[in-house]
This record gives C-alpha cells, structure tokens and sequence, in this order.
C-alpha cells in the first residue's frame, strides 16, 4: 500500500487565492522530504527540499514567497502555493526516503492544481 | 550544477523489439541511481535502483540497468519489450542529498 499520501489529489481554484497540499508519510519518519512539479509533457523539477524543524531549501529559480513550505512534524509537510496565477497550473507531486542507504524515496501520487 | 541527462526524449518500438535508453550524469561524487517509471495516468513507480555493488541491476518487469562509472551512465534496458511497456522513463540520480530527474523518454510500444 501506499506509504506517501498526498492530499488533494486534484484542486481547481480562482486566480489570488491560495492553496495547499498536503504530504504525509504513513508508516515511517521522514525528517525530510521533496517536492515536485511536473509541467506537461516533462520531467519532474525539483523545487525544494521540506526540512522538519527548520526551513525549506529552495531550488534556484523558485520564488520563496509564493510556495510556501512546512515541515510540521516529522509526518507532514505542507506546500502552500500563494495568490496562484494560471502559470502555477501543473502536477505537484511530493517524495520521501524512508532512509537513505537502503531504500529509495516514496512518491505521493500527486497532485494536479488547475488555477482558473 | 549537477545535471542528469537522457539522450532520446521519445522512442517508438515494435513489441519485442529490444529497448535501452540511456542516461548520464553530471556528479563526480558517489551517486544513487534509479529508474522510474511513469505509466499514463498514473504516478511514478521504481523499476530499479543502484547503490553499490554488482553494476549491474536488475528490476522490475524484466528491465535491467548497467551503472559504468567512467562514463557517468547508468542505461536502461529490456531484451524484449511490450505494449504495456508504454510509458515515460526517468532516470534519477541522488546529487548528493537530493534526487535530480532527467527530462525523461516517452517510450511508445506498438503491436
């Protein structure tokens, strides 16, 4: 079963307003995760890393203020896409290791944001 | 900046015909590497992964992957493909606490 759950699975919203999307690991602590976005037809992207317990690294190129990231506990991380526009359309999917060395990440099965 | 690379961005094959795709990377350190797969509609799913070891990998559903460290490459490959084998393929590298994707190859498999 699935050890990555990612809430919702798809969201439409109006221009300026803001959403959020959640990651949880099911069955394990994840002191870190990741999180994604798919424009159509690409690879996913990077955009930062969630850090339980202290800020969010970001990738060059992703605004701050705009995907705002939480890493609440050690099952939870937040994405709160801010004031959307239609360009923030896409997948947003989120990731996990359960550890390094010996497994690789756990991916939530996304979530599809269409800003109207 | 560490980059991955995937060489063919859309592949279109007869069944059974025989498959590799190929991926490299940028990264001079040690690396994890994987393949994953992305069936329509659905989300990303691991075919297979190298850590250390045997360079040579074998995962899910018949696929295999070589990791040769002097050309920065870790290949896909399957001898004989099916339709079902539609789908797109990413190829991952840890680099070196974070996962970096390659842009990915569609693959299409007709009857």
């Amino acid at each position: 079963g699935a050890v990555v759950s990612q809430h919702p699975s798809w969201v439409i919203c109006k221009s300026g307003t803001s959403v959020k999307i959640e990651c949880r690991s099911l069955d394990f602590q994840a002191t870190t995760m990741f999180w994604y976005r798919q424009f159509p037809k690409q690879s996913l992207m990077l955009m930062a890393t969630s850090n339980e317990g202290s800020k969010a690294t970001y990738e060059q190129g992703v605004e701050k203020d705009k995907f705002l990231i939480n890493h609440a506990s050690l099952t939870l991380s937040t994405l709160t896409v801010t004031s959307a526009h239609p360009e923030d359309s896409s997948f947003y999917i989120c990731s996990a290791p359960r550890d390094w060395t010996n497994s690789p990440l756990h991916f939530g099965n996304g979530t599809r944001l269409t800003v109207t | 900046a560490q980059s991955v690379s995937q060489h063919n961005h859309h592949v279109i094959l007869s069944e059974a015909a025989s498959l590799e795709l190929g991926c490299n990377y940028s990264y001079g350190g040690t690396v994890n590497l994987f393949w994953y797969v992305q069936y329509p509609g659905q989300h990303l799913q691991l075919l297979l992964k190298y850590f250390s070891g045997d360079p040579l990998v074998k995962g899910i559903k018949g696929f295999e992957a070589e990791f040769i460290k002097s050309k920065f490459s870790f290949n896909l490959r399957k001898p004989s493909v099916q339709w079902s084998d539609t789908a797109e393929y990413f190829c991952a590298v840890t680099s070196p606490d974070k996962l970096i994707f390659g842009t990915g190859t569609r693959l299409q498999v007709f009857p």
